[in-house]
């Protein structure tokens, strides 16, 4: 597709289930991330995959997250024993080249964890 | 000190007002700078790069002060769907990612 996509749109799960969101980038774009952002915030960072260089995990809020690009395309986010305050928007984003054309982001995952 | 600071606002305008933002960046190195808009659940969209010299699209100005470190935009004649919030742009300390600012929330009027 011509855009980021993300699946699903929405996620509904009990606590302490594990669930994965998927992001499948633009063609061609080399970088990936993942984001979080909660009712009214900011955008929080969470990971970064740069073409096959190792990934820049330092925004991950704990070894419940984990993250896998697989072929330098597709990307799971994976969160285990889910807690709610991981309910929140989880926005993917792929980027040609990192930093000069801007980001283009998908229209996120909702996660409720109840 | 953040790396991108905006003020979050909200700035509540008449229809047809000019009105700007600013946001200041704490890298002195960055070279790659946004303004995004984001409508309320939705996600982030790009608005406009911002180029040293300045650009402008339609109603939108962006301007770049290296000196003060500090990115503007500037909306003209505004319009109800102008209201969102918008995020401003910088590449990071370590030039390899971009660093989004909190954003700022407008509401435009009737």
């Amino acid at each position: 597709g011509a855009g980021v996509s993300q699946s699903p749109s929405n996620k509904v799960t009990e606590k302490g289930k594990d669930v994965e969101l998927r992001c499948d980038p633009i063609s061609g774009h080399t970088a990936l991330y993942w984001y979080r952002q909660s009712l009214g915030q900011g955008l929080e960072f969470l990971i970064y995959f740069q073409g096959n260089s190792a990934p820049d995990k330092s925004g991950l809020p704990s070894d419940r997250f984990s993250a896998e690009r697989t072929g330098g395309s597709v990307s799971t986010l994976t969160i285990q024993r889910t807690q709610q305050e991981d309910s929140a928007v989880y926005l993917c984003a792929s980027s040609l080249d990192g930093i000069n054309y801007g980001y283009t982001f998908g229209s996120g995952t909702r996660l409720t964890v109840v | 000190r953040k790396e991108v600071e905006q003020d979050p606002g909200p700035f509540n305008v008449p229809e047809g007002a000019t009105v700007a933002f600013n946001c200041t960046y704490s890298n002195s190195a960055s070279q790659s700078f946004f303004w995004y808009r984001q409508d309320c659940r939705k996600e982030p969209k790009l608005l406009m790069s911002v180029y040293s010299s300045g650009n402008e699209d339609g109603r939108f100005t962006a301007q770049l002060n290296r000196a003060s470190q500090y990115i503007s935009l500037l909306i003209r004649d505004s319009k109800l769907s102008d209201s969102a919030t918008y995020l401003c742009v910088a590449n990071n300390n370590a030039g390899n990612m971009l660093t989004f600012g909190g954003g700022t929330r407008l509401m435009v009027k009737p």
